[in-house]
């Protein structure tokens, strides 16, 4: 079954701060990997993109990192700001015939930043 | 500046009633998708569209519609058959191709039932 399990489900840090996120995931055949932010009661913002010949991506103080062999992925950030509390949500795309990818949703990590 | 517009940025649904999800982008872009997100779920696809006049179901498209008229709208009905529609609807849009998935989001209608 095409799965993606995110943790922590939840994660409070202090401002300044650095953390990661984990995704890990049951999908094939796989095309690529996502990173999507997501403000409150707003829709998701691609942060980054990974194929399966990609370790690392960054984008500013996100770097993403994905490991194909033990199906694994992380979102890793930089000296954290207010401005970064959202969901975090990671997207594993599944390729089929006719070129059509099927994307399977984790359900997000909350992240809050702290003063 | 591009992007996908949603309206209403919240809905309220009577028993019984059809309400209707508005969705437009001027991206150009010539696949559109309706996904539903419930609290502490993945998003959930409803519907897309590949191309205009056509479209096909997702995992979840028991009790909604869609109309697929024009390239840049993509709206969605919510019927009287969804029992249970309360929920964050989220639009989406991409390019055709290869690489065919969601690139940008709208920022979603809250739908709650009366």
């Amino acid at each position: 079954k095409n799965q993606v399990e995110q943790s922590p489900q939840s994660l409070i840090i202090l401002e300044g701060k650095n953390c990661t996120l984990q995704c890990n995931y049951t999908v094939s055949p796989f095309s690529n990997l996502r990173w999507y932010k997501q403000d409150t009661g707003r829709g998701p913002v691609s942060l980054t993109i990974m194929t399966f010949s990609e370790n690392t991506k960054s984008n500013g103080r996100y770097t993403a990192t994905l490991d194909a062999d033990t199906k694994q992925s992380s979102l890793h950030i930089t000296a954290s700001q207010l401005s970064d509390s959202a969901s975090y949500i990671c997207v594993v795309s599944a390729r089929f015939s006719g070129g059509y990818n099927k994307l399977i949703f984790g359900a997000g990590t909350r992240l809050a930043v702290h003063p | 500046d591009g992007g996908i517009t949603q309206s209403p940025k919240y809905l309220f649904r009577k028993e019984g009633q059809n309400v209707t999800l508005s969705c437009e982008q001027n991206l150009n872009h010539d696949a559109m998708y309706w996904y539903r997100q419930d609290p502490g779920q993945g998003l959930r696809l409803i519907y897309y569209s590949q191309i205009v006049n056509d479209f096909q179901k997702g995992d979840i498209a028991e009790g909604y519609s869609v109309s697929r008229e024009k390239k840049e709208s993509f709206p969605l009905t919510v019927t009287s058959a969804q029992k249970n529609p309360t929920a964050f609807y989220l639009c989406a849009s991409s390019t055709a191709g290869p690489s065919n998935q969601p690139q940008h989001f709208g920022d979603g209608t809250r739908l709650s039932i009366l």
